[in-house]
């Protein structure tokens, strides 16, 4: 059965700082997801990891995919107050559905 | 549409209530899923339609709860009886066929909450 961790589950950030969000997973997949949801909104694709390597950036996000390990990392850098948000990432398992993280509730603080 | 639709957006059941949610997919996706986020969870899956055919409800939780897509477009959550834990917002993503790459398209849910 995959099962997907996330840490920290909970994340109190000043602005301008660096911090890594990391994913790990059980199961073989070569397939993973980052998303963001606000607060009482649906969730909102950021990036999508399909190999071993995979580097994805956008803005102050970049996400990267160790297959290998199974470990997916979130780099937020220079964070801003617009990034505070829950943070999930997702795993492909077996075709057959997304199986999701706990969420790291990011805060940034001014 | 252009977006993946659900309705109706927040639902209030007193316990022991039926009660049907409804999801509009992108029109032409041909997968549909529904997935269950309790607060402060991540979601978690429910079923999954191909065209009409339900291929997975490994996820849903009881036998109270049932879903169907009878034409392959629209599909309907039916929670019998409902329950306090059956609290939840509950989300539909719909694909162009299976799990894609590019990953879902997930509509705003429905935020069930059972009293």
């Amino acid at each position: 059965e995959l099962k997907v961790e996330q840490n920290p589950l909970f994340l109190s950030m000043q602005e301008g700082k660096n911090y890594t969000i990391y994913c790990n997973y059980s199961t073989t997949s070569d397939r993973l997801y980052w998303y963001r949801q606000d607060p009482g909104k649906s969730l909102e694709s950021l990036f999508v990891l399909l190999s071993n390597g995979a580097v994805k950036q956008e803005g102050r996000l970049m996400a990267s995919l160790d297959t290998k390990a199974r470990l997916s990392t979130l780099h937020i850098t220079a964070a801003v107050h617009d990034l505070s948000a829950t943070y999930f990432c997702a795993v492909d398992n077996y075709g057959q559905n997304f199986v999701f993280g706990p969420g790291t509730r990011l805060s940034v603080l001014p | 549409g252009a977006g993946v639709s659900q309705s109706p957006r927040y639902k209030v059941a007193k316990r022991g209530q039926d009660v049907a949610l409804r999801c509009d997919p992108i029109s032409g996706h041909v997968s549909l899923f529904w997935y269950q986020q309790a607060l402060g969870q991540g979601p978690e899956f429910l079923t999954y339609f191909q065209n009409e055919a339900q291929l997975d409800k490994s996820g849903l939780p009881s036998d109270r709860f049932f879903a169907e897509r009878p034409e392959g477009s629209v599909s309907t959550l039916k929670i019998q009886r409902t329950q306090q834990e059956d609290s939840a917002v509950y989300l539909c993503a719909s694909s162009l066929v299976g799990v894609p790459s590019y990953g879902y398209t997930f509509g705003s849910g429905t935020r069930l909450t059972v009293v």
